[in-house]
């Protein structure tokens, strides 16, 4: 089972911050938190990770609190092409051949 | 990043009948995985394929219905045999490359 809990939906307007919040309580010390995303139709696209420093990258920022039991993803400025379901998962990808387990995710959608 | 390709990209079946999906890498990966999404779902991983030895199937997947092969580092196949309707879904295949997973396109089954 998923390991961690998120909102079934939210809304942002175009060029907006999004910010997507992620609940992983039970995350062990070993475990990183994933960010992916997935447009419709299409494979899970991957989009940042961390373990417990916050990261950046050109799409996005991940803040991970200090007890590490809850993160945030932030696009910064949000566009119509962001529109996604947005999973967060935590995993040890750094142990081999362990795969990825994928929640329900959080559908964000974008508007003009 | 690795870059991943699925053959047949969508295909309608009809039921009784087996379907064989290919997936290429363009680097060599030692781990491979395969995953069904079902419509409206989320993604459910069915087994991890490790080159030179037999897939390791999840809870509910059973290689008769779902045989895998996995003949080098850059290729693998997911047969869906004898399909029904309740095999429609996305078939995914995934690699992992330097401790990130990495989605092909997806393989889009309707059975009738």
């Amino acid at each position: 089972d998923a390991k961690t809990t998120q909102p079934p939906s939210m809304d942002c307007a175009e060029g907006r911050a999004a910010n997507l919040p992620c609940n992983h309580s039970t995350i062990s010390g070993n475990e990183y938190v994933y960010w992916y995303r997935q447009i419709h139709s299409q494979g899970p696209q991957y989009i940042i990770h961390g373990l417990k420093n916050n990261e950046t990258n050109e799409m996005a920022s991940l803040i991970i609190t200090e007890d590490r039991k809850s993160s945030t993803l932030i696009l910064p400025h949000a566009t119509l092409r962001d529109t996604a379901v947005y999973y967060c998962i935590v995993s040890r990808l750094n142990q081999a051949g362990t795969a990825l387990i994928f929640g329900k995710g959080t559908t964000l959608s974008v508007s003009s | 990043s690795a870059v991943i390709s699925q053959k047949p990209s969508r295909d309608i079946c009809q039921r009784g009948t087996s379907l064989t999906i290919q997936c290429q890498v363009d680097s060599q990966v030692t781990m491979m995985f395969w995953y069904r999404q079902q419509p409206g779902q989320s993604l459910t991983l069915i087994a991890t394929a490790n080159q030179g030895s037999e897939a390791t199937y999840e809870s509910g997947f059973v290689i008769d219905k779902f045989p895998i092969s996995r003949p080098n580092l850059t290729f693998s196949t997911l047969t869906v045999s004898n399909m029904s309707p309740e095999d429609s879904s996305i078939y995914l295949c995934s690699v992992e490359d330097r401790l990130l997973q990495y989605f092909g396109p997806g393989t889009r089954l309707t059975v009738t």
